[in-house]
């Protein structure tokens, strides 16, 4: 399954809500979608699975949405560590796959 | 705390094999959860190459795995990985991570990262 994330770059001030997207070349089983920031010379973080339910220590501000082959990402209120690298990865067959990335970055 | 540390050779000659190792701490592998190891590099982003489990059950990319072996030693609490026949195009970072499987579609989500080491390709 091919995972295409849009936009490639937004900008966005802090305090301003982000929506990031991730298509699927087809539809992901059971939504077995999640999401990981990753910032410069860091591993990826894992923020969502099954697309909605947050993994453990992650702030209520981010949230996950979608079902099929289009899903969401949504920062409400952008913190300034919130600017990095976004990536989705679908695990409902495999191999399991990632999207491109959206880097989020200050206006 | 879980945590995963990726060790091995940071310079491997085209045609070679690439060994890495991956030492968990903070959990024993033998009590359970998958074992995975995923490269990012500039031109082809995050790929998932392999996992194993405790007893030494695997799945594998199928772009690579005529070239992938992994394997896992419990008594040392680490697994690990060897790619053949290597060539610039598997210059990446390569990271370690303990995978949440979904063992009916041979893949999970990734919740423990380890730093990632670099892997470079070249004479």
């Amino acid at each position: 399954i091919v995972l295409t994330q849009s936009p490639g770059t937004l900008s966005l001030s802090p305090g301003e809500r982000g929506t990031l997207s991730c298509r699927a070349s087809e539809s992901v089983r059971d939504n077995y979608l999640a999401w990981y920031q990753q910032k410069p010379g860091q591993p990826p973080r894992l923020l969502i699975y099954g697309t909605s339910s947050r993994a453990t220590g992650i702030p209520d501000r981010f949230s996950g949405s979608g079902s099929g082959t289009d899903f969401t990402l949504t920062i409400s209120r952008l913190e300034p560590e919130d600017f990095a690298m976004y990536y989705c990865q679908q695990y409902g067959s495999s191999p399991g796959t990632f999207g491109q990335g959206t880097k989020l970055e200050i206006k | 705390q879980v945590q995963l540390q990726e060790s091995g050779p940071g310079l491997v000659r085209p045609s070679e094999t690439l060994s890495l190792t991956c030492t968990v701490s903070g959990y024993s592998i033998s009590s359970g959860y998958y074992w995975a190891w995923i490269r990012q590099s500039p031109g082809k982003g995050l790929e998932w190459i392999a996992t194993i489990y405790h007893s030494g059950y695997a799945y594998y990319n199928p772009a690579l795995k005529s070239r992938v072996t992994i394997s896992v030693d419990t008594s040392k609490n680490h697994f690990s990985l060897k790619l053949r026949s290597v060539t610039a195009a598997d210059t990446a970072f390569y990271y370690c991570a303990r995978e949440i499987s979904m063992r009916q579609v041979y893949a999970g989500h990734f919740d423990y990262w380890g730093q990632g080491t670099l892997a470079t390709v070249s004479s």
